[in-house]
C-alpha cells in the first residue's frame, strides 16, 4: 500500500524566487490538502483540491497556488518567497466517498528554506 | 478565529507510567477529531480518531472525547521511550474541509 510521497526533500531558495512542489497522494486516495508547518507550530491549512479543483483555501495570499493532475497527484506552487515562507510543506491525502472524509495522511514533507 | 490549544509542555514521564495529553478546541460544530504523533524532523503520523463522546481505544492509546466540555484528550499506557515525541491535536473545522491543529505537546519518556 503505497503511502503518500512529495519531492523533493529539501530545497533552498532565494528572496523573490518561485518553487513548486510536488505531492502523490495514498493509493486509492482522491483529495489533496497542503499545509505549511512553522518551526514549533501545529500545521497551517493552506489548501485543498478534489477532482481538480481548489475547493478551500485557508489564510495564504494568492503567491500560493496549486493544481491537481486526473491522477490526483497534485503541486504547491510559491512565487515571490519571502524569508517567512521558510517552513515544512506537508501534503496530506483523504478519500472523498467515505464516512471518514476528513482523516488526512500526511507525506514526509517538504523542508524548504529561503535565504 | 477557531483554535485549538495544546500546553507545550514538555510532559515527562516515567517509562512504563500513563501519559496523558489535553486539547481544548473553540469550533462547538467540529465533528471529527485526530491525534497525530511528530517526531523531531518528521511529518505527523495519524495514531488516533474520534467521531463521538466517549472513550476509543487502539492497543495503547485511548482517545477521549467530551463535545459538551470541547475536549479532547490522549492515553497512552505503559509508555515507552519510544513515545518520545510531539503530539498534536487536530479539529475539523464545522462546514469545512479544514484540519485545525493546536501548537503541539512534547512527551518525555524517562527510561
Amino acid at each position: 500500500d503505497a503511502g503518500v510521497t512529495q519531492s523533493p526533500t529539501h530545497l533552498i531558495k532565494t528572496r523573490g524566487q518561485q518553487v513548486t512542489l510536488r505531492c502523490s497522494p495514498k493509493s486509492g486516495h482522491d483529495t489533496v490538502s497542503w499545509y505549511q508547518q512553522a518551526l514549533g507550530q501545529g500545521p497551517q491549512f493552506i489548501f485543498q483540491y478534489y477532482e481538480e479543483e481548489e475547493r478551500q483555501r485557508g489564510n495564504f495570499p494568492d503567491r500560493f497556488s496549486g493544481h491537481q493532475f486526473p491522477n490526483y497527484s497534485s503541486e504547491l506552487n510559491v512565487n515571490a518567497l519571502l524569508l517567512g515562507d521558510s517552513a515544512l510543506y506537508l501534503c496530506a491525502s483523504s478519500l472523498e466517498l467515505t464516512e471518514t472524509t476528513d482523516t488526512q495522511y500526511f507525506g514526509p514533507g517538504t523542508r524548504l528554506t529561503v535565504l | 478565529q477557531k483554535e485549538v490549544e495544546q500546553n507545550s509542555g514538555p510532559l515527562s514521564v516515567p517509562e512504563g507510567a500513563i501519559a496523558s495529553l489535553n486539547c481544548t478546541y473553540s469550533d462547538r460544530g467540529s465533528q471529527s477529531f485526530f491525534w497525530y504523533r511528530q517526531y523531531s524532523g518528521k511529518s505527523p503520523e495519524l495514531i488516533m480518531f474520534i467521531y463521538s463522546n466517549g472513550d476509543k481505544e487502539d492497543g495503547r492509546f485511548t482517545a477521549q472525547l467530551n463535545k459538551a466540555s470541547q475536549y479532547v484528550s490522549l492515553l497512552i499506557r505503559d509508555s515507552q521511550p519510544s513515545d518520545s515525541a510531539t503530539y498534536l491535536c487536530a479539529v475539523n473545522e464545522d462546514s469545512s474541509y479544514k484540519l485545525i491543529f493546536g501548537s503541539g505537546t512534547r512527551l518525555l519518556v524517562r527510561p
